[in-house]
C-alpha cells in the first residue's frame, strides 16, 4: 500500500516564524497535494505538484508557498506563520492524472499563537 | 468555488442499523469519490464511481450516482462502530486537476 508520510502530527508555531511541513510518499507517484482542513469549510487546495519542481497555485496559495526538489517530497512552507492559519494541513498523492484516487498522510495539526 | 454538500452534516445510529449519506454537486463531473476520515487523521479512499454509472458496490458499501440530479449517495449496511468516522464526497472538476470535497457527515455508530 501506498504510505504518506507527514513529519509532524502536532506543531506549534509563534506568530511570524517561517514553518516547513514536509511530506513523504512511497510509491513513485508524479503528483501531489497540499490542503487544509478546517471546520465547516471541508479540505480546500492550497497547491497541486504535478511532477518534480512544477507546481501549481489551488484555491488558497496567499501565505503558502511550497518545494517539490525530488519526487518523493513535497514541501508546504508558511513564510511568516499567522493566526488565521491554525488549521489541519493534509498531503496527498496520487500515481498521475490518469489515477483518480488519492492517498492522504495523517495530517498535521498546526497552531499558531 | 464550487463546494460539494454533504447531507445530513451528522447521523447516529445503532450498531447493525444502515447508514445513508448523499452528496450534492454543481457542475458536471468525470468521477466522484467517497472518502472516510477517522477523527483527527487523513482521509481513506472507500470507493469511485464514474459519470457513465449509476450504482457501484464495495463489500458493505453502496453508492450511487444521479448526473440528472447532480447527487450521490453512500449506503453502509450493517453499521458497526468502527464505520463511527467522517465522510466526504470529492468531484473532479473536468479539465483541472482539482478534486472539490464537500464539507462532511459525521457518523456515530452507537454499540
Amino acid at each position: 500500500d501506498v504510505k504518506v508520510t507527514q513529519s509532524s502530527r502536532y506543531l506549534v508555531k509563534r506568530t511570524g516564524e517561517k514553518v516547513f511541513l514536509e511530506c513523504v510518499q512511497d510509491m513513485d507517484h508524479e503528483n501531489m497535494f497540499w490542503y487544509r482542513q478546517d471546520p465547516g469549510l471541508g479540505l480546500r487546495l492550497i497547491y497541486f505538484s504535478y511532477d518534480v519542481k512544477m507546481k501549481e497555485k489551488g484555491d488558497i496559495p496567499e501565505g503558502y508557498s511550497v518545494s517539490r526538489e525530488k519526487k518523493e517530497r513535497f514541501s508546504l512552507i508558511l513564510e511568516s506563520a499567522s493566526t488565521n492559519q491554525t488549521s489541519m494541513y493534509l498531503c496527498a498523492s496520487r500515481q498521475g492524472v490518469w489515477d483518480e484516487k488519492l492517498f492522504f498522510g495523517s495530517g498535521t495539526q498546526l497552531s499558531v499563537l | 468555488s464550487q463546494q460539494g454538500e454533504e447531507d445530513p452534516q451528522a447521523l447516529s445510529i445503532q450498531e447493525g442499523e444502515n447508514a445513508t449519506m448523499n452528496c450534492s454537486y454543481k457542475t458536471s463531473i468525470n468521477n466522484l469519490q467517497w472518502y472516510r476520515q477517522n477523527s483527527g487523521r487523513g482521509l481513506v479512499h472507500l470507493i469511485l464511481i464514474r459519470s457513465n454509472e449509476r450504482e457501484k458496490h464495495s463489500g458493505r458499501l453502496r453508492v450511487t450516482l444521479d448526473t440528472s440530479k447532480k447527487s450521490s449517495s453512500l449506503l453502509i449496511t450493517a453499521s458497526r462502530a468502527a464505520d463511527t468516522a467522517s465522510y466526504f464526497c470529492a468531484t473532479d472538476a473536468p479539465g483541472t486537476y482539482k478534486y472539490i470535497f464537500g464539507t462532511g457527515t459525521r457518523l456515530k455508530v452507537l454499540a
